[in-house]
């Protein structure tokens, strides 16, 4: 059982493209989190949300608590922005335990 | 101001020998977690060391062990490699609870042959 599903697997896009990748969980949490992954394997935090909406940049991350879904947007996606995206929730209760989903990923093409 | 360390950065060792991936917080932070992130899987949680105690751990077996110094740095050994141990291994610091904040390490890649 994945207590996190990511889709799609895979994204390829021209440069300038509006992106979207979607997470929907199963456990109820205490926040989620959208995180960057470049080849190299070091993890970046984009946003953790709890509610409602974050923007940071050309990044916006989304979440509906009723539905357990999440969704990272990327605009006027760039080629710098290839990486393999992951959701991630920390459950509640459960104190710190992040579930990861398998991940996103991305490739903007020039 | 350093954020998580973590090393070696690669490793390779043989089926049934024992392996030693160190971590060093950023620093202000508490607690480690590891994590294991098979080729193209997202990370599993294997444990979190706290106060020098693990405080939580996940659905891996007792081959998987660490520690926690006094330092706050910690320690992931894992005992009898199999080829199913291949992975990269993450360190995640935190202060207490992760809704303060957490960064991670950039990993360490450990192949098994």
């Amino acid at each position: 059982k994945n207590e996190v599903e990511q889709s799609p697997q895979n994204l390829t896009a021209q440069e300038g493209e509006f992106i979207t990748i979607n997470c929907s969980y199963s456990v109820g949490i205490s926040a989620l989190h959208w995180l960057q992954q470049h080849p190299g394997g070091g993890i970046v935090s984009l946003f953790m949300l709890s509610s409602g909406k974050k923007k940071h940049g050309r990044l916006i991350a989304t979440i509906n608590i009723q539905e357990k879904h999440s969704s990272l947007h990327i605009t006027a996606s760039h080629p710098r922005d290839s990486a393999v995206y992951i959701c991630a929730v920390s459950e509640r209760g459960t104190g710190n335990q992040f579930y990861f989903g398998t991940g996103t990923s991305l490739t903007v093409i020039p | 101001d350093a954020g998580v360390t973590q090393s070696p950065t690669h490793l390779i060792k043989t089926r049934g020998q024992q392996v030693t991936l160190r971590c060093s917080p950023k620093s202000g932070h508490d607690t480690v977690s590891w994590y294991q992130q098979a080729l193209g899987q997202g990370p599993q949680f294997i444990f979190q060391y706290y106060e020098e105690e693990e405080r939580q751990r996940g659905n891996f077996p007792d081959r998987f062990s660490g520690h926690q110094f006094p330092n706050y740095s910690s320690e992931l050994n894992v005992n009898a490699l199999l080829l199913g141990d291949s992975a990269l291994y993450l360190c995640a610091s935190s202060w207490g609870s992760i809704y303060s904040g957490y960064t991670f390490g950039s990993g360490t890649r450990l192949t098994v042959v």
